[in-house]
């Protein structure tokens, strides 16, 4: 299975951009990436999927090099509400096999 | 359209006893899982079904049996629970496999087992 690595946790203010970076050098050729948000105490939710350059949707921005070693999940003028545990997540390139939840990155926004 | 749903959502068990976490999505997807999650770490798949009448363990199956019972529901058994099955328990559904679309998740169920 591709693994993932990003950083365990990061601090921002209100109004900040924040930029998660997650590597994962052993991506196959058909792997998309994903970004999953988790609040306490509920389900992750889906964020963002992109497979190479930047995607972007109402909530964030994904930004993907021509190697897709990393990627890197922007979100615009964070709030209080944004603090929660962001996962990066690739496919392994066998069809129905599993995404791969890694410990993820605790974000806090203080204001 | 309800998404993913779960019961019950808190269950207290002891030693050996036996229970099932049940799990229905009504958003006509095909493939569907149960994870678990530990106190600060991720979701670790205990076992997943791809399709209706199919069913694949995941990276921690042990202590665990699962049904998929028709297309929209898909339970998962402990037949004799152990302190180490402690966790929240998350039930996903997709369209696809896992590898290029999005999961779905339920509300978890939060078991403790004395």
């Amino acid at each position: 299975l591709a693994k993932t690595t990003q950083p365990i946790s990061m601090d921002s203010y209100e109004g900040q951009e924040v930029n998660i970076t997650c590597s994962h050098n052993n991506i196959a050729t058909n792997d998309y990436i994903t970004w999953y948000q988790q609040f306490p105490s509920q389900g992750p939710r889906f964020i963002i999927q992109g497979y190479k350059t930047k995607v972007t949707n109402e909530v964030a921005s994904l930004f993907i090099p021509a190697d897709r070693k990393s990627s890197t999940l922007s979100l615009p003028r964070v709030s209080l509400s944004d603090t929660a545990v962001y996962y990066c997540l690739v496919g392994d390139g066998s069809g129905y096999s599993t995404l791969t939840f890694g410990k993820g990155t605790m974000l806090l926004v203080s204001p | 359209n309800a998404g993913v749903t779960q019961t019950p959502k808190f269950q207290v068990l002891k030693t050996g006893q036996s229970m099932t976490l049940q799990c229905a999505q009504d958003m006509n997807h095909n493939s569907m899982y149960w994870y678990r999650q530990d106190p600060g770490m991720g979701l670790r798949l205990i076992y997943y079904s791809a399709s209706e009448g199919t069913t694949d363990k995941g990276e921690v199956p042990n202590g665990y049996n699962v049904s998929r019972l028709n297309k929209r529901e898909f339970s998962l058994r402990l037949e004799s629970a152990a302190p180490s099955q402690t966790s929240v328990y998350f039930c996903a559904s997709s369209e696809v496999g896992a590898n290029q679309e999005t999961q779905y998740f339920g509300p978890g169920t939060r078991l403790l087992v004395l």
